[in-house]
């Protein structure tokens, strides 16, 4: 039972375009989501995070919105660079307790 | 170091076997996680430790694992009686306090022949 979904396995954007990863959760409770980003043989390391009580969050080149009544969000990137070029997860949290649920991933690919 | 740390970074072992994996959170960090990754899966929650206690173990698959906080500081996951499907990548993360930003550490992957 996939709490925490990410649909798509790879996303191919050229430089300069706009990149949007999508994640779709069936929990109600999560009321925190982060996105974390993962290069080959790193750990994840955290890239921008939004609370339910917000729909969208903005930090630079990187954009997370939230639409709770349709239980998705999405990670906007943009302009896409190839340093960009990583694995996606899309992660949630509830304030019942603090395990991340994690999607699989997206493989995003910006070519130059 | 600023990050998690992860001893040892690769690890075969035969089945059958008992393996540790060691994880150094990050200084002052109270709330230690431990997920595993299997191939072509997502990251997967196995336990969680605030401070020395394990409020949240219900992430581990059976009663092989095992894992232990000390000085609310490093932590040991074990593994009894290795078995194949226990091959996974093993990642460790810290976090300042419950429901913040998790830190993560590089991985053990972990290899059952």
């Amino acid at each position: 039972d996939q709490q925490v979904k990410q649909n798509s396995p790879s996303l191919s954007v050229q430089e300069g375009r706009i990149s949007i990863l999508n994640c779709d959760y069936t929990n109600s409770m999560f009321d925190y989501f982060l996105w974390y980003k993962k290069y080959p043989a790193e750990g994840p390391t955290f890239l921008i995070s939004i609370s339910s009580i917000k729909d969208k969050n903005e930090d630079g080149r990187f954009t997370v919105f939230l639409n709770k009544s349709a239980k998705h969000l999405s990670l906007h990137i943009v302009p896409s660079q190839p340093g960009d070029s990583a694995v996606y997860f899309c992660a949630a949290l509830t304030g019942a307790n603090s395990k991340l649920t994690f999607g699989k991933g997206i493989t995003l690919s910006v070519r130059p | 170091g600023a990050g998690v740390s992860q001893s040892p970074s690769n690890k075969v072992t035969e089945k059958g076997k008992d393996v540790e994996l060691r994880c150094d959170p990050i200084s002052g960090h109270t709330a230690l996680y431990w997920y595993r990754q299997s191939l072509g899966q997502g990251l997967e929650f196995l336990i969680y430790f605030q401070g020395n206690s394990a409020p949240d173990k219900s992430g581990l698959p059976s009663d092989r694992f095992s894992a232990e906080r000390t000085g609310g500081s490093v932590s040991t996951l074990t593994i009894q009686r290795t078995q194949q499907e226990d091959s996974a990548v093993y990642l460790c993360a810290s976090s300042l306090y419950s429901y913040n930003e998790q830190f993560f550490g590089p991985g053990t992957r972990l290899t059952v022949l």
